[in-house]
């Protein structure tokens, strides 16, 4: 099946700093793709969709200034958490929707992100 | 509006038991598609199944089977002779024909005791 790289799987990071998270697909190119965020023990959240070339689509109630979404090629969309606090410390997982095989979603391996 | 049900928050069962995990769905969409995902401890989402709202023969991969049912719109997933590697949250999920977006179910975490 289609690869879905994220990266970092793991960050750290002091509180007011910001974290860049990437998600590229490998093998297809990705002109929407997708990021989710997960509380422990919850569901996922949608967050946004990214659509290469363009701006992000937010969820309601998801900070745009926050949360900064670029997809400036059809395999990389990065997530960035800006002014970072313990409160956004979360798992993030990103997926990508495939040309060719768009009735499915291929997944990331998910950020754990951990704000102290 | 669509919606996701999964009403098992918690299972918990012994090795080599019968388990069948339980979704219902919400949706307008005459066109729809619905899958499960593993979520093992480190996360990452393992894709199992696809169904598409036209086809509603049960399928069976392994140790692993799945009942649709549209008249109870349900789609279960029954893991037969359980092992403790099934040990995961399992999150079913729809998606409506023109819209990429997925609405989750709240996920259903097993447990499988040796």
């Amino acid at each position: 099946g289609a690869v879905v790289s994220q990266h970092p799987s793991r960050v750290i990071c002091k509180s007011g700093t910001s974290v860049k998270i990437e998600c590229r697909s490998l093998d297809f190119q990705a002109t929407t793709m997708f990021w989710y965020r997960q509380f422990p023990k919850q569901s996922l959240m949608l967050m946004a969709t990214s659509n290469e070339g363009s701006k992000a689509t937010y969820e309601q109630g998801v900070e745009k200034d926050k949360f900064l979404i670029n997809h400036a090629s059809l395999t990389l969309s990065t997530l960035t958490v800006t002014s970072a606090h313990p409160e956004d410390s979360s798992f993030y997982i990103c997926s990508a929707r495939h040309p060719q095989y768009n009735t499915e979603a291929f997944f990331g391996q998910g950020t754990r992100l951990t704000v102290v | 509006a669509q919606k996701v049900t999964q009403a098992q928050t918690e299972i918990s069962v012994v090795e080599k038991e019968d388990v069948t995990l339980d979704c219902v769905y919400e949706t307008r969409d005459t066109t729809y598609y619905l899958f499960w995902y593993k979520q093992p401890p480190s996360g990452e989402l393992v894709f199992l199944i696809r169904r598409n709202s036209f086809d509603e023969q049960n399928e069976i991969s392994g140790r692993y089977s799945w009942n649709f049912q549209k008249s109870t719109s349900s789609f279960n997933f029954t893991i037969t002779a359980s092992q403790v590697v099934d040990s995961a949250v399992y999150f079913c999920a729809l998606r409506g024909y023109s819209n990429y977006q997925l609405i989750w179910g709240a996920g259903t975490k097993l447990i499988i005791k040796p």
